[in-house]
């Protein structure tokens, strides 16, 4: 079956702009974890999305940033007024979420440079 | 101090040689264990997980976890050029949270 996959692949703007990214789980999939992962930098939680329970928003940097989960499938994660220091990669992973350990599948990310 | 400490590396090692990867932490109620390999402009990859302390082999890998050092481990055996990547290690179920913390990663280089 497809697994995450997220769009678009590579992302250029320029500061200030505002930028959305999405991400497709896998189907059944009900938990949902965005990161970011930056030059030499391990993967720095941003929000996690279970059920149609309200998010954990505690990984969010900033109130730039806000990320929604629509149907329990689809997320988007959406950066306003991007900064440089926004330049990542942005990695989604969805899991079946029934245990913490779970295994969480990643997508290949997102690559965003901000000029 | 971070919650986890991995040595970013890089660490370059002959095939065929045996591969030490290590990480520390600081949170004592983690539960899972878990070793990520991330290729070069890819998402990571579950490697192999471990529940509390213990050893843990799969094929060519080995998991282990010394709760009481607060010290994870992963070996590689006969390690080929195709084993070259980040691994990242990952902690888990602290307080019943789902929520990962990773390390930095190790990049790995096997050299031929």
């Amino acid at each position: 079956g497809a697994g995450v996959s997220q769009s678009p692949s590579n992302k250029v703007t320029e500061k200030g702009k505002d930028v959305e990214l999405r991400c497709d789980p896998i189907s059944g999939h009900t938990a949902l974890y965005w990161y970011r992962q930056s030059l030499g930098q391990g993967l720095e939680f941003l929000i996690y999305f279970q059920g149609n329970s309200a998010p954990d928003k505690s990984g969010l940097p900033s109130d730039r940033f806000s990320a929604e989960r629509t149907g329990g499938s689809v997320s988007t994660l959406t950066i306003q007024r991007t900064q440089q220091e926004d330049s990542a990669v942005y990695l989604c992973a969805s899991s079946l979420g029934r245990v913490a350990a779970d295994t969480q599948y990643f997508g290949p990310g997102t690559r965003l440079t901000v000029l | 101090q971070k919650e986890v400490e991995q040595d970013p590396g890089p660490l370059s090692v002959p095939e065929g040689a045996i591969v030490s990867l290590n990480c520390t932490y600081s949170n004592s109620a983690f539960q899972y264990f878990m070793w990520y390999r991330q290729y070069s402009r890819k998402g990571p990859e579950l490697l192999m997980y471990t529940y509390s302390s213990g050893n843990k082999e799969d094929g060519r890998f080995t998991a282990q976890v010394d709760k009481s050092s607060k010290y994870i481990s992963l070996f590689i055996r006969d390690s080929q050029p195709s084993d070259s990547a980040t691994y990242l290690c990952a902690m888990s179920g602290a307080g019943g949270s789902y929520i990962p913390t990773f390390g930095r990663g190790t990049s790995l280089i096997v050299h031929p």
